[in-house]
């Protein structure tokens, strides 16, 4: 069973652009929830999406903002980019079914911002 | 948010020997997960906990849920140097869906 992949593994940008990041999630799993990891600050929880509906939000302003596909792909866009988004984004997939399930990750996409 | 207070922050042990690590905090969790991260990926799971006082092992490792359900312990015999990583615990509080919160990480270097 393939494991959750993200795209793109790199990326660089500039202060002021946008960007977007994706992740499929694991074969039947209905669960995506997105996190930022950075030095300072550790894993820190951005959203989840459950059958393309945004079930829980952390706290990070309005600039950050995702969405869910029919086939649990999910996507995620930071718009106006700061110096301090720069962290790898890290997506993790559960089946759904209840809370408390395990989280599987992918590899992250790491983000600089310049 | 939830604070959970993972400890020690970095670890340097010499091959063979055990190592133990916990998280604690002043909130009551539902869940415990303990991940391991290695340079340049994302975390992979270990052990999952669900009820206060469980104990589960993997292989060399084996985690406890904490009967106030306010911490957990992973602890590692026997260590190897593919052990070398940073440890994370997670920890689900009630009634947030699947917002899980992260200790702040245990670097683990193993001395061959």
């Amino acid at each position: 069973k393939a494991g959750v992949t993200q795209t793109p593994r790199y990326l660089i940008k500039t202060r002021g652009q946008q960007v977007t990041l994706s992740c499929s999630p694991i074969s039947g799993h209905r669960s995506v929830s997105w996190y930022q990891q950075t030095p300072g600050q550790g894993l820190q929880f951005l959203f989840e999406y459950f059958s393309e509906t945004q079930r829980n939000k952390g706290n990070f302003p309005g600039r950050f903002s995702g969405r869910q596909f029919s086939n649990s792909r999910s996507e995620m866009n930071v718009s106006t980019l700061e110096l301090g988004d720069s962290a790898l984004y890290l997506c993790a997939s559960s089946s759904g079914r209840g809370p408390g399930e395990k989280l599987f990750f992918g590899s992250g996409t790491q983000l600089s911002v310049l | 948010g939830q604070q959970l207070n993972q400890s020690p922050q970095s670890m340097f042990i010499q091959e063979g020997e055990d190592v133990s690590m916990n998280c604690t905090s002043s909130s009551i969790f539902n869940t415990w997960l303990w991940y391991k991260q290695e340079p340049g990926e994302g975390p992979v799971l270990l052990i999952a906990l669900y009820k206060a006082g469980e104990l589960t092992s993997n292989g060399r490792l084996t985690a406890q849920f904490g009967i106030t359900r306010k911490d957990s312990f992973l602890n590692i015999s026997a260590s190897i140097p593919s052990d070398v990583g940073i440890y994370f615990c997670a920890a689900l509080y009630p009634n947030t869906g699947n917002q899980f919160y992260f200790g702040t990480g245990t670097s683990l270097t193993v001395i061959p």
